[in-house]
């Protein structure tokens, strides 16, 4: 099982500012990694996949890349809809498909 | 854009089976792959297994839930179901359908069911 590990568990930051999330895979999943974006009482929402292509609808302040074992998702300048959970998903090796812990992003 | 809608929160005794259903609207599932997905109060995603509907229901599941879970669908109506047994406290969850666009598990999740709340306890 590929084990995803996100840091930090907690980012806070204030609105306008950059944020920097970390995911790592325990082995390599080439760029199969995707992110999610969760509110609280939601279902989380597809941001990147192929570690750097944004989805449907998905603004051009988020942005991701990294491939192997270390990723990044940046939200460039943050809004007051960004503070949510984010999780990272690799898809390269299953079952099981694995997510990440989480990384909280709240405000400064 | 396909959405999915999911039956609604569950109440069950300690030892029953859960069901669930995600049923597809606005598209269908025939190319794609339905999943199902976990959330524990205050914790992480965990992924159950995956029903590749374009591969004549070929099922793969997590060795967490090896034996006690069962996915299946029906192409006509666009639905998929989770069943769940022998179910215990540490079930309470939301559980969430969501589907990888194509008939392979090795994909992202495109679209997600707006989560089913399940409660066991006696």
């Amino acid at each position: 099982e590929i084990v995803m590990t996100q840091s930090p568990a907690t980012l806070s930051v204030s609105p306008g500012e950059r944020a920097t999330l970390s995911c790592r895979a325990s082995q390599s999943v080439s760029n199969n990694l995707a992110w999610y974006q969760q509110k609280p009482g939601q279902a989380p929402r597809l941001l990147i996949y192929g570690a750097s292509t944004r989805a449907t609808g998905i603004p051009a302040r988020f942005s991701g890349s990294g491939s192997g074992t270390e990723f990044t998702l940046t939200i460039s300048s943050l809004q007051s809809e960004d503070f949510a959970l984010y999780y990272c998903q690799q898809y390269y090796n299953w079952p099981p498909l694995t997510f990440g812990g989480g990384t909280k992003v709240g405000i400064k | 854009q396909v959405q999915l809608v999911q039956s609604g929160a569950e109440v069950k005794q300690p030892g029953s089976s859960l069901w669930i259903s995600c049923k597809a609207s606005g598209g269908t599932f025939s190319n794609s792959t339905v999943n199902w997905v976990r959330q524990a109060p205050g914790r992480g995603l965990e992924w159950m297994g995956g029903y590749i509907i374009a591969l004549f229901g070929t099922t793969h599941y997590a060795q967490n839930f090896q034996g006690r879970v069962t996915i299946t669908a029906d192409k006509s109506s666009s639905t998929a179901f989770l069943e769940l047994s022998s179910l215990r406290s540490e079930d309470t969850a939301i559980y969430y359908c969501a589907r990888s666009p194509f008939g392979d598990l090795s994909s992202w999740f495109d679209a997600w069911g707006q989560g089913t709340l399940v409660t066991v306890s006696s």
